[in-house]
């Protein structure tokens, strides 16, 4: 079937250490990647997104891995800070599915000061 | 603002009312996509459009729900007969066609059933 798998469901670090939240897919084919941010009563936001031509990303403090072969890939925010916490979506395109987006189920990130 | 707009932002109806809703999508975005979101959950897919073709509806989405984007601008969702477990927020999102098109999320709108 087609889903998207998100861990953790809940990830509480220290401001100023690194988070990290990986996601599964189930489409061989999905080709984008994108992630979002939800604060609360907020609508979703893109914070970065890949492409399945390359392996890595960067912005500033984020960063977004791709794994192909073993069709995972993670967020990663290095020196975390107290406005980094939200909740983090995962999301996938489905390529048999016309490119159509759908999301894990998400990973509320705690900022400890 | 020209970004995704919902209305209304708000709906309370009573159980078996019918209810429906509107999406505005950014004016050059071909795509157009209806998620629901309840609290602690991701955005689950209901249905999309290219234009204004109907791509898919959610298998998990029941006959009582129905989307329609008659010129390939707005589109509307409504939801027949409502049931309490319909009380959700509705995300509308639109995108342009092709690999690696964002989406863009509007603001929701919150749908209670008493």
């Amino acid at each position: 079937g087609e889903n998207v798998e998100q861990h953790p469901s809940t990830l509480s670090v220290q401001e100023g250490d690194s988070a990290v939240i990986k996601c599964t897919y189930s489409d061989s084919a999905s080709n984008y990647f994108p992630w979002y941010k939800q604060e609360l009563g907020k609508r979703p936001q893109l914070i970065i997104d890949i492409r399945s031509n390359v392996g890595e990303k960067k912005d500033q403090r984020i960063a977004v891995t791709l794994n192909k072969t073993a069709k995972h890939f993670s967020l990663h925010i290095t020196e975390t800070q107290p406005e980094d916490s939200a909740v983090y979506f995962c999301a996938a395109s489905i390529r048999r599915r016309d490119d159509k987006i759908i999301f894990g189920k998400g990973t509320r990130l705690h900022i400890l000061p | 603002d020209t970004g995704v707009s919902q209305d209304p932002r708000h709906k309370i109806t009573k159980r078996g009312q019918n209810v429906t809703f509107r999406c505005d999508p950014i004016s050059e975005h071909n795509r157009l996509y209806w998620y629901r979101q309840t609290l602690g959950q991701g955005p689950e897919f209901l249905t999309y459009f290219q234009n204004e073709a109907q791509l898919e509806k959610s298998r998990l989405l029941s006959d009582r729900f129905s989307a329609e984007r008659p010129k390939g601008s707005f589109s509307t969702l409504e939801i027949q007969r409502t049931e309490q477990g319909d009380s959700a927020m509705y995300l509308c999102a639109s995108s342009q066609t092709g690999i690696g098109s964002p989406l863009h999320f509007g603001n929701g709108t919150r749908l209670t059933v008493t």
